[in-house]
């Protein structure tokens, strides 16, 4: 069974400060997508990453894939109330199912 | 226009009955999902259809029967409710089965109760 561990679990930070989540596997993906759901919706698609090494930018936001292909992280410059939710990853091992993260509860303080 | 779309939002019931959740997506999508996401917010598959046809069961009791009457419904319906089947359920939808990296769009959720 793949699992894929995030860290940390909850963040509550201050409005204007930079954060980084992290997404890790023992085993290797073929790719990985970000997710952030809110309160009382579904998650919604932030980005996807399918190459080692790929670092992918959306605005604020930067998605880094590790060389080894088993890691992924997320990080957020100047942090918004906006950016409150749950962020989670999800990779693909190879077959026809995404498997997905622990999740990261993130609170912005204004 | 909602694109992935669960009726209902919140379903409250005993222990014991039966029920059933209905989903349907507006996306033109081959392939449609059932979630289960716990109280501790991990989100886990346990269905997934591709042009009708089952193409992942995550051994998941059998008391859980998912129904795809067309690519555009998939149908979750649960017999004999138990207290541990309280959690809330996303159907999701994308263009192609996710082993070709295609984004997943989720519904709303249902939030289940079993009391």
């Amino acid at each position: 069974t793949q699992l894929l561990e995030q860290s940390p679990q909850f963040l509550s930070i201050q409005e204007g400060e930079n954060l980084t989540v992290y997404c890790n596997s023992s085993s290797v993906f073929s790719s990985l997508q970000w997710y952030r759901q809110e309160p009382g919706e579904g998650p919604v698609l932030l980005v996807t990453v399918v190459t080692g090494g790929e670092v992918k930018k959306l605005k604020r936001l930067t998605f880094q894939f590790g060389d080894a292909r088993k890691d992924s992280s997320l990080h957020i410059t100047a942090a918004q109330p906006g950016d409150t939710g749950l962020y989670l990853c999800a990779a693909n091992f190879g077959n026809e199912k995404l498997t997905f993260g622990t999740g990261t509860r993130l609170t912005i303080i204004p | 226009d909602t694109a992935v779309s669960q009726t209902p939002k919140y379903l409250v019931t005993q222990m014991g009955n039966d029920k059933s959740i209905k989903c349907e997506q507006n996306l033109g999508h081959d392939t449609m999902y059932w979630y289960k996401q716990d109280s501790k917010k991990f989100l886990k598959i346990m269905f997934s259809y591709n042009n009708k046809e089952l193409i992942i069961n995550e051994t998941v009791p059998n008391r859980f029967s998912p129904k795809s009457p067309d690519k555009a419904h998939l149908n979750l319906h649960i017999n004999s409710l138990e207290l541990g089947d309280s959690a809330v359920y996303f159907c999701a939808s994308s263009r192609a089965p996710s082993g070709s990296y295609n984004e997943q769009f989720f519904g709303p959720g249902t939030r289940l109760t079993v009391l």
